[in-house]
């Protein structure tokens, strides 16, 4: 699976946008972007995922770069229970289910303030 | 619709035993994965069962084994345990494998001493 980078540890203030950047310059074209996160004591939970454009859901959006090398977790609106570990993770689509699986990082640690 | 579920969640065993922890993942799910989660090494994949076959494994040795049922309900087994085996185990299942999400369970605490 393709690398990815993350910065170990991010802050972000109660109620105010959180921006979780992630650099994947090896991307190949099939590698979908993964985002999960993992709450104190509890396992990984996903967040959301995308291939080329913009995606947003009920928990966050994903932006990503022009050229992919990048993207971007947005949490729109950080709450104390926002507090995790965020792992970007590149899957393979072309690689089969027969492949199927995550391969983590160490993540970037968000802290939130209230 | 339920989560998935392990048990048990905590497990206290000595060196040289074996031990067997279960896996129930979500009604329809039939890929069913498991990691290792240590604070020096993060989390690392073990292996993955789809309708009763591992489709891939981990770097792992091969003291740990697994295996799915019809039921899609899965069990991982670890012999000759070591102290460096003491890590949290976590199981994950998905529809299909492939691109689908994964959906964690709460995870086995596994402690040996």
């Amino acid at each position: 699976d393709a690398k990815t980078t993350q910065p170990n540890s991010m802050e972000s203030n109660e109620e105010e946008p959180v921006h979780l950047p992630c650099n994947h310059s090896t991307i190949s074209g099939t590698d979908y972007i993964h985002w999960y996160r993992q709450l104190p004591s509890q396992g990984p939970e996903y967040v959301i995922h995308g291939l080329t454009s913009n995606v947003n859901n009920r928990m966050a959006s994903l932006a990503i770069a022009e050229d992919r090398k990048s993207s971007t977790l947005i949490l729109h609106r950080a709450t104390l229970r926002d507090a995790a570990v965020y792992y970007c993770i590149l899957r393979d689509w072309n690689s089969g289910g027969s492949n199927y699986k995550l391969t983590f990082g160490k993540g970037t640690l968000l802290t939130v303030n209230p | 619709k339920a989560g998935v579920t392990q048990t048990p969640r905590y497990l206290i065993k000595t060196r040289g035993q074996q031990v067997t922890l279960s896996c129930s993942p979500i009604s329809g799910h039939r890929s069913v994965s498991w990691y290792q989660q240590t604070p020096g090494q993060g989390l690392q994949f073990l292996f993955e069962y789809f309708s009763e076959t591992q489709r891939n494994k981990g770097n792992f040795p091969g003291r740990f084994s697994g295996r799915q049922f019809s039921n899609s309900r899965s069990e991982m087994n670890v012999s000759t345990l070591e102290l460096g085996d003491s890590a949290l185990y976590l199981c994950a299942s998905s529809q299909a494998g492939g691109n689908y999400e994964q959906y964690f369970g709460p995870g086995t605490r596994l402690t040996v001493t």
